[in-house]
């Protein structure tokens, strides 16, 4: 079955410090992997994704993935954590299936939270 | 710079009333979604359409219903809503992926639904 899993359901990182959300997924064919963030009471935002190329992919706000295909991850990172990327962050996947429309699945969510 | 609207960003229903959530994307998108998102389940999908006037139950499409007459449309009927349909409702559209493509999601702001 295709999914993704985010094993965290919080992550805590000092303002500062560097952060990783993990994001492991399983699909069968060719991953095309994204990261989204919400904000309270806001919809999902894009902040970067893999479709082919280099493993490290770098997105907005600072943050950047880094894809591996032998694990099956694509963990966002960040090198300097702010205050103000507290949210939660969802790691999704291309389904494929019967109909090539693009359809996302996506992980439970982890709930980032930098500290002062 | 709106792209994808929905048309309530809260709303209060009654039990057993007959409730349209209303969705508009104006980027010409052919895919169109609607997932309801609550704590510790992350995004669950309802109903999608890749298509005018087609539609593909998603996950949990039990107590919904969906119409797409135009293409920039996509609305979600909840036929008798019932307080365990409380929840935000996101709806997201996206172009069918080309040539190794695969663009991902454009998200609205969400609607967060209460049923009294």
């Amino acid at each position: 079955a295709q999914s993704v899993a985010q094993p965290e359901d919080q992550v805590n990182v000092a303002e500062g410090n560097p952060l990783t959300v993990k994001c492991t997924y399983s699909v069968s064919g060719n991953p095309y992997l994204f990261w989204y963030v919400q904000y309270p009471n806001r919809g999902l935002q894009f902040l970067l994704k893999y479709i082919t190329g280099d493993n490290l992919v770098k997105g907005s706000y600072g943050f950047e993935a880094e894809f591996n295909k032998s694990q099956t991850s694509f963990h966002l990172k960040k090198p300097s954590a702010l205050v103000s990327d507290s949210a939660l962050y969802f790691c999704a996947v291309r389904a494929y299936g019967s109909s090539n429309t693009g359809k996302l699945i996506f992980g439970q969510g982890t709930t980032l939270q930098v500290k002062p | 710079d709106v792209k994808v609207t929905q048309s309530s960003r809260y709303l209060v229903k009654r039990t057993g009333e007959k409730v349209f959530l209303e969705c508009v994307q104006d980027m010409d998108h052919e895919n169109m979604f609607w997932y309801r998102q609550d704590p510790g389940l992350g995004l669950r999908l309802i109903y999608f359409s890749y298509d005018v006037k087609m539609k593909e139950k998603g996950d949990i499409p039990e107590g919904y219903s969906v119409s797409r007459e135009k293409k920039e449309r996509f609305s979600l009927i909840l036929e008798s809503a019932s307080t365990n349909q409380t929840s935000m409702y996101l709806c997201a559209s996206s172009r069918i992926p080309y040539g190794g493509e695969n663009y991902g999601y454009t998200f609205g702001s969400g609607t967060r639904l209460t049923v009294v």
